[in-house]
């Protein structure tokens, strides 16, 4: 069974739009949500992560939206750029306890 | 200084060899991962390690040993080969012990850069 769900599976948006990428779990023990940024050929690397004590977390031009209630969350980049272009996961575990779930991916292609 | 290093980086191999993927860590980190991303992106945790113990086998065939000679190695040996087994393997790294909590730390999982297994 798939504890974490990601939608879309890819995205299209033009440089400079909002991209959004959303998530949902199924295990209420879940507290730890980080979002994993991966390009061609590489490994997947942080790129940031909330805990369920803030709804909202920024860096940058990268905030995660998170809601308790409905166990979702969400990433969204501000001013897309073609250098984010690259395939997001989401992720969930219990904080230092279980390993991380990854969600499916989201390939992002930002066009000029 | 390359923080998780996997070798080889590419393996071509006929069904039914006999394979090994190495990794390395030099970030000091205590727990160490392999994770398995298949054609379609989806990454599913295989093993871990913490210590060179093993905590974590998910279900994964038997023929896919890991060995931890020291914890800042774990290495991914794979029997009888399976056109099935042909994937990206990453190995990971973190401080954070899957089994246990450790205070002062991110819980990052570190990748190392993966290594294509074809098997023809």
């Amino acid at each position: 069974q798939q504890q974490v769900k990601q939608s879309p599976q890819s995205l299209i948006v033009q440089k400079g739009g909002i991209s959004i990428i959303n998530c949902a779990y199924e295990n209420t023990a879940f507290d730890y949500f980080p979002w994993y940024q991966q390009f061609p050929g590489k490994g997947p690397a942080l790129l940031i992560a909330i805990r369920p004590d803030v709804s909202e977390k920024k860096e940058g031009r990268f905030t995660i939206s998170f809601n308790k209630s409905a166990k979702q969350f969400s990433l969204h980049i501000m001013d897309s750029q073609p250098g984010d272009s690259a395939t997001y996961f989401c992720a969930a575990s219990i904080w230092g306890n279980t390993p991380l779930v990854f969600g499916k991916g989201t390939r992002l292609s930002v066009i000029a | 200084d390359t923080a998780v290093s996997q070798t080889p980086k590419y393996l071509v191999t006929q069904m039914g060899n006999d394979k090994s993927i190495k990794c390395e860590q030099n970030l000091g980190h205590d727990t160490m991962y392999w994770y398995k991303q298949d054609s379609k992106k989806f990454l599913k945790i295989m093993f871990s390690y913490n210590n060179k113990e093993l905590i974590i086998n998910e279900t994964v065939p038997n023929r896919f040993s890991p060995k931890s000679p020291d914890k800042a190695h774990l290495n991914l040996h794979i029997n009888s080969l399976e056109l099935g087994d042909s994937a990206v393997y990453f190995c990971a790294s973190s401080q954070v012990r899957a089994g246990g909590r450790k205070s002062s730390n991110t819980g990052e999982l570190f990748f190392g850069e993966g290594s294509r297994l074809t098997v023809l």
